[in-house]
């Protein structure tokens, strides 16, 4: 069955850095698209980044853009997101998110909680 | 990026009612539109995509319908566990845009 773990989720302080990863089993993860969704704290969800199956694009939201960089390691069947010049509005559950071209998001991570404050 | 948006944001409903949201988006979209499910503390959970097709394991009570720019979730006959919020997402162009969501309460 498919599986997707997150993890490295944390309390940082404002203009340090973070990296995620998202643990995938039980698909060919190096035939699909991943996602990186978040979600503030009582808010709705927000798509930040995905790369395609090879690594070979990569799209971003405007409000990470510059700021977060994903990545994958097919190798390891993983999944990064390396979030960097943090800021007090990243803070939120991050999903990680398996996409299909015609079905979207069909499988999600159970989240990682990155908490911004001083 | 296209804006997507559902109405109503919330409301209140019992057991066994037919339940309508819907979402509407900023431009066309074709049928590139999927629905989703989360309850407090869940992941997401998809139950249609393509506007229309009902996801592998998602109760029949579901459907999903519309094209372009106007589309519907409708839950036939809401049960105890439908009680949640519910996003739709176009998958159509980046940056995928979701709904901001309609919480289906008890009432």
């Amino acid at each position: 069955q498919v599986q997707l773990v997150e993890s490295g989720g944390g309390v940082v302080q404002p203009g340090r850095s973070l990296r995620l990863s998202c643990a995938a089993s039980g698909f060919t993860f190096s035939s699909y698209g991943m996602h990186w969704v978040r979600q503030a704290p009582g808010k709705g969800l927000e798509w930040v980044a995905v790369i395609w199956y090879d690594g070979t694009n990569k799209y971003y939201a405007d409000s990470v853009k510059g700021r977060f960089t994903i990545s994958r390691d097919n190798s390891k069947n993983t999944l990064y997101l390396q979030m960097n010049s943090l800021r007090v509005e990243d803070t939120a559950v991050y999903y990680c998110a398996k996409d299909t071209a015609a079905t979207a998001f069909d499988y999600w991570g159970q989240g990682t909680l990155v908490t911004v404050s001083s | 990026a296209i804006r997507m948006t559902q109405s109503p944001s919330s409301f209140s409903a019992s057991t066994g009612d037919r339940v309508t949201i819907t979402c509407r988006a900023s431009q066309g979209l074709s049928s590139y539109l999927a629905w989703y499910q989360q309850k407090p503390g869940k992941a997401p959970k998809l139950l249609i995509y393509a506007a229309s097709t009902l996801q592998s394991g998602v109760p029949s009570r579901f459907s999903g319908s519309g094209s372009g720019t106007d589309f519907t979730l409708t839950i036939s006959c809401l049960q105890s566990e439908d009680f949640a919020t519910y996003y739709c997402q176009q998958y159509y162009t980046y940056p995928r845009t979701f709904g901001q969501g309609t919480k289906v309460e008890i009432k």
